[in-house]
């Protein structure tokens, strides 16, 4: 089955600069690769996703590159701030009979230094 | 936009006993209700797979006749821990697709667990 790494698990950031996270996955069907934030005791949230058909995609600060030859995908924080301190989880998506059962990386705990 | 509640945030019971979790979805049908759960800065681990009218999916390890999962309609899936034990103490979270190609899920708020 699927199986996604992600790394680093902690990363402490000066404000202003940027921040990047990396997602391996082993599964080469998988065709979708969400990437949410989490703050502390609140529901994870969707900040940005691709889809296998697409390289790079990008959302003001917020951008997501995937390399599907290698199996890994990367979220980048650009001019960090403050508030985006939280945990980031990566996730990616095999189509397993119609299911899109997420299987999610362990998780980087993101600190943004002021 | 499309929001799953869940019910309650938090709950604290003796062990023994039994704990429901409800997840309804608001202003949208969920067919498939997946139900995680996640311990202090862990991953989300999925643990079934809930389908409206059908039996769930369990994960390999997940124990069936512990953890409960009914999926009563199609705005509503249960979780109910039986027989909770300290070592089910956890935050467990659900989660619901929003169309029917599974691309984007939306998150219900959570439950904390704490089984003294």
């Amino acid at each position: 089955g699927e199986n996604v790494e992600q790394h680093p698990s902690t990363l402490s950031v000066q404000e202003g600069d940027s921040a990047v996270i990396k997602c391996t996955y082993s599964d080469s069907a998988s065709n979708y690769f969400p990437w949410y934030k989490q703050e502390l005791g609140k529901r994870p949230q969707l900040i940005i996703d691709i889809r296998s058909n697409v390289g790079e995609k990008k959302d003001q600060r917020i951008a997501v590159t995937l390399n599907k030859t290698a199996k890994h995908f990367s979220l980048h924080i650009t001019e960090t701030q403050p508030e985006d301190s939280a945990v980031y989880f990566c996730a990616a998506v095999p189509p397993i009979s119609g299911t899109y059962k997420y299987i999610f990386g362990t998780g980087t705990r993101l600190k943004v230094l002021a | 936009g499309a929001v799953v509640s869940q019910h309650p945030s938090w709950v604290i019971c003796k062990s023994g006993t039994s704990v429901k979790i409800e997840c309804r979805s608001l202003d949208f049908q969920a067919t498939t209700m997946f139900w995680y759960r996640q311990f202090p800065k862990q991953s989300l681990m999925l643990m079934a797979t809930s389908n409206e009218g059908s039996k769930a999916t369990y994960e390999q390890g997940v124990e069936k006749d512990k953890f409960l999962i009914n999926h009563a309609s199609l705005t509503l899936s249960t979780l109910t821990v039986t027989s909770a034990h300290p070592e089910d103490s956890s935050f467990y979270i659900c989660s619901a697709p929003l169309d029917p190609s599974g691309y984007g899920y939306t998150f219900g708020s959570g439950t904390r667990l704490t089984v003294v």
